[in-house]
């Protein structure tokens, strides 16, 4: 199963871009990457999930190299309200979502400054 | 959009008291999942069901059960109760094979 490191946490200031980067080494080959991010006493919500290249909805980006063994999300232009921890899945979505596709580890807590 | 829906929201229990959440997921979701997060911790996964039949299961403590119903809710079961058990429980939703869940707002339990 493909376990994923994320740094612990990670400081912004209001209108940067933050990458957040999740190293999948030993990801497999149906594995997808999914991120999500919590709020204190919420639930995860989903932000995105990606295969290979690049993935971008209304608001992050996703961007997975060619081996995959990595992958970085990509908020522009950040506000307060982004502070969260933000959450990087790795699993076979079609195997009934089983595995890692269910556990979330080691988030990264972003503090997004004034 | 209707969302997953979880009940009670709150809730206060003593030791070695019985606790059942409840759970509504998303209509024509057909995966229910579980979680458990203590203070200052990650979502730990408990269990899961597709179409009404248990699909993995996580860390979940025999003095816990689970089941879903024919309507598709789901129902969390604790006995038993211990101080470590206080904790956030979500519980959500998602299509079979997509790779995304729904949360709810969860259920905070309060063991004292």
């Amino acid at each position: 199963l493909a376990k994923t490191t994320q740094p612990i946490s990670m400081d912004s200031y209001e209108g940067q871009e933050v990458n957040i980067t999740c190293s999948h080494n030993n990801i497999a080959t149906n594995d997808y990457i999914t991120w999500y991010q919590q709020f204190p006493s919420q639930g995860p919500r989903f932000i995105i999930q990606g295969y290979k290249t690049k993935v971008t909805n209304e608001v992050a980006s996703l961007f997975i190299p060619a081996d995959r063994k990595s992958s970085t999300l990509s908020l522009p232009r950040v506000s307060l309200s982004d502070t969260a921890v933000y959450y990087c899945l790795v699993g076979d979505k079609q195997r009934n979502n089983a595995g890692n596709m269910l556990t979330f580890g080691g988030g990264t807590r972003l503090m997004v400054k004034p | 959009a209707a969302g997953v829906i979880q009940s009670p929201r709150h809730l206060i229990k003593e030791k070695r008291e019985t606790a059942t959440l409840k759970c509504y997921p998303i209509p024509r979701h057909d995966t229910v999942y579980w979680y458990q997060q203590g203070p200052g911790q990650d979502p730990q996964f408990l269990i899961s069901f597709y179409e009404k039949m248990q699909s993995d299961k996580g860390s979940i403590p025999d003095r816990f059960s689970a089941q879903q119903f024919s309507d598709y809710h789901s129902e969390l079961n604790m006995s038993s109760l211990e101080l470590g058990d206080s904790a956030l429980y979500f519980c959500a939703s998602g299509p079979r094979g997509s790779g995304e869940l729904f949360f709810g707002e969860g259920s905070r339990l309060t063991v004292l």
